[in-house]
C-alpha cells in the first residue's frame, strides 16, 4: 500500500514568489493535515481538510492557504513568500477525524532565498 | 486547549542503557497521546499511542510508554538503547473531542554512543 506522498521533495523560491506543495493521502483516508517544521520551532499545525472542507486552521497568516480535491489529494499554497517560510512542510493523512493518529509523508523542503 | 512539554531537547545514552524520554501534557478533556520518531530528512513515524484503553502501551522497536493521569505524563522508555534508535522523538496530544488536531512537543533528540 502506498504511503503519503508529497511533491516536490525540494523547492527553492525567491522572496515574494508563490509556492505550491502537493500531497496524496493513503488510499481510503479522507483527512489531510499540513504542518510546518521550521528549525528550532518544532511542528506547527497549519491546516486540516476533510471531505473537501477546511476543518481547522492553525495560527498562520492568510497567505497560507490550501484546498482538498475530490480524490482527497491536497495542495498547500504559500503566497508572498518570506525568508522565514523556509521550512520542512509535512503532510499527513488519516481516516476521518484522526483520533488514532496520522500517517506522515516525507515532506517538502521549501527554501526561500 | 491542549499542550505538550518535552523535558530536554537532547538526551544522550550509551548503547545498551535505558532510554527515558519525558513528556507532560495539559488537556481540558481526556486526551489521546502519541509518540512519533523522525529520522534525518524523513517524515514522522508513529511509535505508539494511548487512546483510553490500557495505560501501559507497547509500541514498535521495543518502546513503551505509560499514561499517568495523576502526573499528566506519558514518558517513553526502552530498556536497552541501540545505535539505530538515534533520532528525534516527538510527543503529541489530541483532545478526545470535535475538530481537534495533534499538538506536538518541541521534540527530544536522542543521541546513542557506542
Amino acid at each position: 500500500e502506498a504511503g503519503v506522498t508529497q511533491s516536490p521533495t525540494h523547492l527553492i523560491k525567491t522572496r515574494g514568489q508563490q509556492a505550491t506543495l502537493r500531497c496524496s493521502p493513503i488510499s481510503g483516508h479522507t483527512s489531510v493535515y499540513w504542518y510546518q517544521q521550521a528549525l528550532g520551532l518544532g511542528l506547527q499545525f497549519l491546516l486540516w481538510y476533510d471531505e473537501g472542507e477546511e476543518r481547522n486552521r492553525g495560527n498562520f497568516p492568510p497567505r497560507f492557504s490550501g484546498r482538498q480535491f475530490p480524490n482527497y489529494s491536497s495542495e498547500l499554497n504559500v503566497n508572498a513568500l518570506e525568508l522565514e517560510d523556509s521550512a520542512l512542510y509535512l503532510c499527513a493523512s488519516s481516516p476521518s477525524t484522526g483520533a488514532h493518529g496520522y500517517t506522515f509523508g516525507s515532506g517538502t523542503r521549501l527554501t526561500v532565498v | 486547549a491542549q499542550s505538550v512539554t518535552q523535558l530536554g531537547s537532547h538526551v544522550s545514552v550509551s548503547e545498551g542503557a535505558l532510554v527515558l524520554l519525558r513528556c507532560n501534557y495539559s488537556s481540558s478533556v481526556p486526551p489521546y497521546l502519541f509518540w512519533y520518531v523522525q529520522y534525518p530528512n524523513q517524515g514522522l513515524q508513529l511509535l505508539l499511542k494511548y487512546t483510553s484503553a490500557a495505560t501501559l502501551v507497547k509500541g514498535i522497536n521495543g518502546f513503551e510508554a505509560e499514561f499517568k493521569k495523576s502526573e499528566t505524563s506519558f514518558h517513553l522508555t526502552k530498556p536497552s538503547a541501540h545505535m539505530s534508535d538515534a533520532a528525534e522523538y516527538f510527543c503529541a496530544v489530541r483532545l478526545n473531542s470535535g475538530y481537534s488536531t495533534l499538538t506536538f512537543g518541541k521534540g527530544t533528540m536522542l543521541l546513542v554512543s557506542p
